[in-house]
């Protein structure tokens, strides 16, 4: 079993619809999770970094943190066929410079 | 936010050639630099992680003598990748940190070897 599942999708949505994706970890040691988007040939791009369990929110996107059901979610509201990418949550025992540990990543195609 | 800079974007060589990938933090000093691969529909694979001043710890069954990686300032890390052969052809993608803050990703390298 991986220490971080995520679906690798494809995930199909309609423009504006809202969208929900998903990681579950085994480590209970993960403190500090990360979202990251992934366009095509580009390198991951930081959309989300909290600590610990709960709610953060920045625009369209809000990102939750369960820590007793080690399961974490991104919402993106009102999304655009600007959101269409792979998105990658990443999780790390402690911050700075420690290793992350990747899921396999989600990917998004958002439809006019 | 964060700046992570990698050049060059693209780069085809020959086989048996030397290739230098540059990864520079633009507007923070990076205690510590990661290297990264990438196989198309894949996660990324942690390669090695670089701390500023001291020599690269490289994960299991990464050949540290074919992919070199020095770490010369809190700026600048390079990966060199010695000899290299079609089977090293692959995107390559650095990244920075320090104290407490997330990886910030450079926009990759995708190297054609033929």
């Amino acid at each position: 079993q991986k220490e971080v599942e995520q679906d690798p999708g494809p995930l199909s949505v309609p423009e504006g619809a809202i969208v929900s994706l998903n990681c579950t970890y085994s480590n209970s040691a993960f403190q500090y999770f990360m979202w990251y988007r992934q366009y095509s040939r580009k390198g991951p791009e930081l959309l989300m970094y909290t600590y610990s369990s709960g709610n953060k929110e920045d625009g369209r996107f809000t990102a939750q943190v369960d820590k007793s059901s080690k399961y974490i979610s991104l919402f993106i509201r009102d999304s655009q066929p600007s959101d269409s990418a792979t998105y990658l949550c990443a999780m790390t025992p402690t911050g700075g410079g420690n290793k992350l540990t990747f899921g396999t990543g989600t990917q998004l195609k958002v439809e006019l | 936010g964060a700046v992570v800079s990698q050049h060059p974007s693209w780069v085809i060589c020959k086989s048996g050639t030397s290739v230098k990938i540059e990864c520079r933090s633009l507007d923070f000093q990076a205690t510590t630099m990661f290297w990264y691969r990438q196989f198309p529909k894949q996660s990324l694979m942690l390669m090695a992680t670089s701390n500023e001043g001291s020599k690269a710890t490289y994960e299991q069954g990464v050949e540290k003598d074919k992919f070199l990686i020095n770490h010369a300032s809190l700026t600048l890390s390079t990966l060199t990748v010695t000899s290299a052969h079609p089977e090293d052809s692959s995107f390559y993608i650095c990244s920075a940190t320090s104290s407490n803050q997330p990886q910030h990703f450079g926009d990759g390298t995708r190297l054609s070897i033929l």
